[in-house]
């Protein structure tokens, strides 16, 4: 079992719509949860952090964590062609000043079409 | 880039041939680790620094080298000893969440 796995992909979804990306993890000491998106060719940029069990919202990115089934999901709303990208999960031990060592997903391609 | 830059943003190595990726941060954080990510795959652990003249093997180190002279530089040394070196190269401090800006690494 890989430590992180998120759903397969691609996941297409029209502009609009809402888009649900998961992830499961098998590490139970993970303390720290993020989601990055990657545009083509860039570095991964940090979208949100979740770190206690329940949802966390930021402008149309929610966050959601289940520490007791090991899943942490990322919900985009209302849906924009510029979304479309590789969304990677991404998990630490350690929390607080230093996050030490990431774990990530093998990412998800997500597409928005018009 | 978040006080994080990475140099130069291509690099071309031949076969048989040591080449160094330069990674620098004006963070004044003491720790800074290196990522390697191959297509359609997540990020993996090379090398990392938790202070000046320390550093540690990550889950992927065969083939690489580190130092850490300073506190704002940690460059990475892909030997030829390293077969499969074509990727893309991320540094992180892991004080922040944030990435630079990457080095794609291309073998002619």
């Amino acid at each position: 079992q890989k430590e992180v796995e998120q759903n397969s992909g691609p996941l297409s979804v029209p502009e609009g719509a809402i888009a649900s990306l998961n992830c499961t993890y098998s590490d139970r000491g993970s303390q720290s949860f993020f989601w990055y998106r990657q545009y083509s060719g860039k570095s991964p940029e940090l979208i949100m952090s979740i770190y206690s069990n329940g949802d966390k919202e930021d402008g149309r990115f929610t966050a959601q964590l289940n520490k007791a089934s090991q899943y942490v999901s990322l919900l985009i709303r209302d849906s924009q062609p510029s979304d479309s990208a590789t969304y990677l999960c991404a998990l630490a031990n350690a929390g607080g000043t230093s996050y030490g060592k990431l774990t990530f997903g093998q990412g998800t391609i997500l597409t928005v079409h018009p | 880039d978040g006080g994080i830059t990475q140099s130069p943003k291509y690099l071309f190595r031949k076969e048989g041939q040591n080449v160094t990726l330069s990674c620098e941060q004006n963070l004044n954080h003491d720790a800074m680790y290196w990522y390697r990510q191959d297509p359609g795959q997540g990020l993996r652990l090379i090398y990392y620094s938790q202070i000046v003249n320390d550093f540690q093997k990550g889950d992927i180190a065969e083939g690489y080298s580190v130092s850490r002279e300073k506190k704002e530089s940690f460059p990475l040394t892909v030997t030829s000893a390293q077969k499969n070196p074509t990727a893309f190269y991320l540094c992180n401090p892991p004080e922040t969440q944030y990435f630079g800006p990457g080095t794609r690494l291309l073998v002619l």
